[in-house]
């Protein structure tokens, strides 16, 4: 069925370098997108949204890749820091939907000294 | 607070007990949501209120699942005769516009 799923379960990286969150969707109806961070015990925190008609966008230290092409988005952190561990989900909201998130499995993001 | 709010943090139920769970959106959010979230999962999404009026249930899993907001702005979830599979994290979101605030969850283990 369709679905968004993500490529990799865990990612490690060290303090200060970048890192790339990959998502991949398959409902081509789909025209906005969220990126979310889930600290444990917490609930999941908006980061930063993309519509279908934009490529990219950037927040603070975070970036958003949408490629319609191939169905793919990517979330950048740049200068990684401890703080950013978390669990990191990108979730759509069908245009037949209009409301309801759809959320992949998650990555979860390690970040090492 | 400014924030979601929802209780209880953590509930233990027994098989078969009756549970109730509360949301307590941002003041003036309009929209409310619920997601049921399975360990190591992602959310998923359960039941839609837009002010008083529930406009989507088609997440609920089953007819044991019952949510309301009978005033358009706290909102209880009630899951009837629980079941082991129900054990979950239960999120409560509200919105204005597209972004949606969550709130920290209820864990629900069913023993």
């Amino acid at each position: 069925g369709e679905s968004v799923g993500l490529h990799l379960p865990t990612l490690s990286v060290q303090e200060g370098d970048n890192s790339i969150i990959n998502c991949a969707y398959s409902n081509s109806a789909s025209d906005y997108f969220i990126w979310y961070k889930q600290e444990s015990g917490k609930g999941p925190q908006f980061i930063i949204d993309i519509r279908s008609n934009m490529d990219k966008r950037q927040g603070q230290r975070v970036t958003v890749l949408l490629n319609k092409t191939v169905k793919h988005l990517s979330l950048q952190i740049a200068a990684t820091q401890p703080g950013d561990s978390a669990v990191y989900f990108c979730a759509e909201i069908p245009s037949n939907s209009g409301y309801a998130l759809n959320f992949g499995k998650g990555t979860s993001l390690l970040v090492t000294p | 607070g400014a924030g979601v709010s929802q209780s209880p943090r953590y509930k233990v139920a027994k098989r078969g007990q009756d549970v109730a769970l509360r949301c307590d959106p941002i003041s003036g959010h309009v929209s409310l949501f619920w997601y049921q979230q399975a360990l190591g999962q992602g959310p998923e999404f359960l039941t839609y209120f837009q002010n008083e009026a529930q406009l989507d249930k088609s997440g609920l899993p089953s007819d044991r699942f019952f949510a309301e907001r009978p005033e358009g702005s706290v909102s209880t979830l009630k899951i009837q005769r629980t079941q082991q599979e129900d054990s979950a994290v239960y999120l409560c979101a509200s919105s204005l516009g597209n972004e949606q605030y969550f709130g920290p969850g209820t864990r629900l283990t069913v023993t």
